[in-house]
């Protein structure tokens, strides 16, 4: 999975809880994502970050935070986590490529709110 | 809302057969790309196609884009068990093409 792991893997909690997932890339690239993926929507853009402390809202924003305070470590916060939220989140990174982005995804966290 | 929308949204072929897959998007882009999605894993990077590009092969695969049309297809070749999967494409904006949107996916299922 190109050297990224998201921790932890699987989590169930409580309507109201906060929740940190955490995603560690080792390819220092620039770019890392995430994205939530449930059925009937594909994947959706949570926020993005483009560098140290840079960071950028994506399609579905509302309800998270996110902060990069190192290249490899990029974090995803619930700040009260909502049944809403029940999905499986996944975070992805890309670098620079004569231009272009492909991006290599990690292995997914399933995430139930109850 | 979804930049790309996937066509047909599920897919059954015997094995050996080939599989297309369409995707049809709604603004200028810079590029399109294809990542498969294994059950319960993450998406891999399939395949790569530029704005000005009209066709590229890889392997088994090749795709196809038309910008007139805003669409593209992902055509495997003989296909085989280990192809079944959901596939994606994803569409990355001439304004930053750092981000890319996805679509909502085929599941292709190849019969053994």
């Amino acid at each position: 999975d190109a050297g990224i792991t998201q921790s932890p893997r699987h989590k169930v909690t409580e309507t109201g809880t906060p929740v940190t997932l955490r995603c560690h890339q080792t390819e220092n690239h620039r770019y890392m994502y995430w994205y939530r993926q449930d059925p009937g929507h594909g994947l959706r853009l949570i926020h993005y970050s483009y560098g140290v402390k840079d960071t950028d809202k994506g399609e579905v924003s509302d309800g998270y935070s996110v902060s990069r305070s190192k290249t490899e470590d990029f974090l995803l916060t619930l700040e009260s986590a909502t049944s809403s939220q029940t999905s499986v989140y996944f975070c992805a990174i890309s670098g620079w490529g004569q231009g272009l982005y492909e991006q290599y995804f990690g292995p997914g966290t399933r995430l139930t709110v109850t | 809302s979804q930049q790309g929308e996937e066509d047909p949204q599920a897919l059954s072929i015997q094995e050996g057969e080939n599989a297309t897959m369409n995707c049809s998007y709604k603004t200028s882009i810079n590029n399109l790309q294809w990542y498969r999605q294994n059950s319960g894993r993450g998406l891999v990077h399939l395949i790569l196609i530029r704005s000005n590009e009209r066709e590229k092969h890889s392997g088994r695969l090749r795709v196809t884009l038309d910008t007139s049309k805003k669409s593209s297809s992902l055509l495997i070749t003989a296909s085989r068990a280990a192809d079944t999967a959901s596939y994606f494409c994803a569409t990355g904006s001439n304004f930053g093409n750092e981000k890319l949107t996805f679509g909502t996916g085929t599941r292709l299922t190849i019969i053994p």
